[in-house]
């Protein structure tokens, strides 16, 4: 059965860090670019990051851009999300999700991040 | 960036009826479109992949098409458990963007 598990979420001041992580199992882990998406309360999803499957190539929006870094560490099926210069409009549920969101993905659960001091 | 604009923004419906959902890409985008459906509480699941491919587990009520730059999602033979929120996606190039969403609840 495949599983992601997302954690780091809580609450953070604007301009602080926060690293989000997400353990994968159920499925050879090192076979698929990964991908964060989040969604702000009661609002639409954002895509926030895509990492190729060896980590060697990644892919932002504007929006985070500089202040995001998304990684993975195949060895231990995790993929991360390393935050900073974070402002309120990052406040959201974050969603950690296999492939680059097409054939075969699967969302986790998600971990809410709220920004506010 | 691409704009995905979504239609209607939200809509009631009777079980057994049909529905149809649109999204119209500002510009070519292929095949390059996946849906996805969110229920209350609950995060995405893929239901079309590649505009018109159906996603592992998902019921063939669910179908996929496509006229040059406007894609459709149509649910067939609605059920209670179809009720949520449903999302197009463009996947042709960076960034990504999603549709704003249709609410769809069941009479």
């Amino acid at each position: 059965e495949v599983q992601l598990v997302e954690s780091g979420g809580g609450l953070v001041q604007p301009g602080r860090s926060l690293k989000l992580s997400c353990a994968a199992s159920g499925f050879t882990f090192s076979n698929y670019y990964m991908a964060w998406v989040r969604q702000a309360p009661k609002k639409g999803l954002e895509w926030v990051a895509t990492i190729s499957t060896s980590g060697s190539r990644t892919y932002y929006p504007d929006s985070v851009k500089g202040r995001f870094t998304i990684s993975r560490d195949n060895a231990k099926s995790s993929l991360y999300l390393q935050m900073n210069s974070l402002k309120s409009e990052d406040t959201a549920t974050y969603y950690c999700a296999r492939g680059a969101l097409g054939a075969g993905a699967y969302w986790g659960q998600g971990t809410l991040v709220t920004v506010s001091s | 960036d691409i704009q995905m604009t979504q239609s209607p923004a939200s809509l009631s419906a009777s079980p057994e009826e049909i529905v149809t959902i649109t999204c119209q890409a500002s510009q070519d985008i292929g095949n390059w479109l996946a849906w996805y459906q969110q229920k209350p509480g609950k995060s995405p699941q893929l239901l079309i992949y590649s505009a018109t491919s159906l996603a592992d587990g998902i019921p063939s009520r669910f179908s996929g098409s496509r006229s040059g730059t406007q894609y459709s999602l149509k649910i067939s033979r609605l059920q209670v458990e179809d009720t949520g929120i449903y999302y197009c996606l463009q996947r042709y190039s960076n960034p990504y963007t999603f549709g704003a969403g249709t609410k769809l609840e069941l009479k």
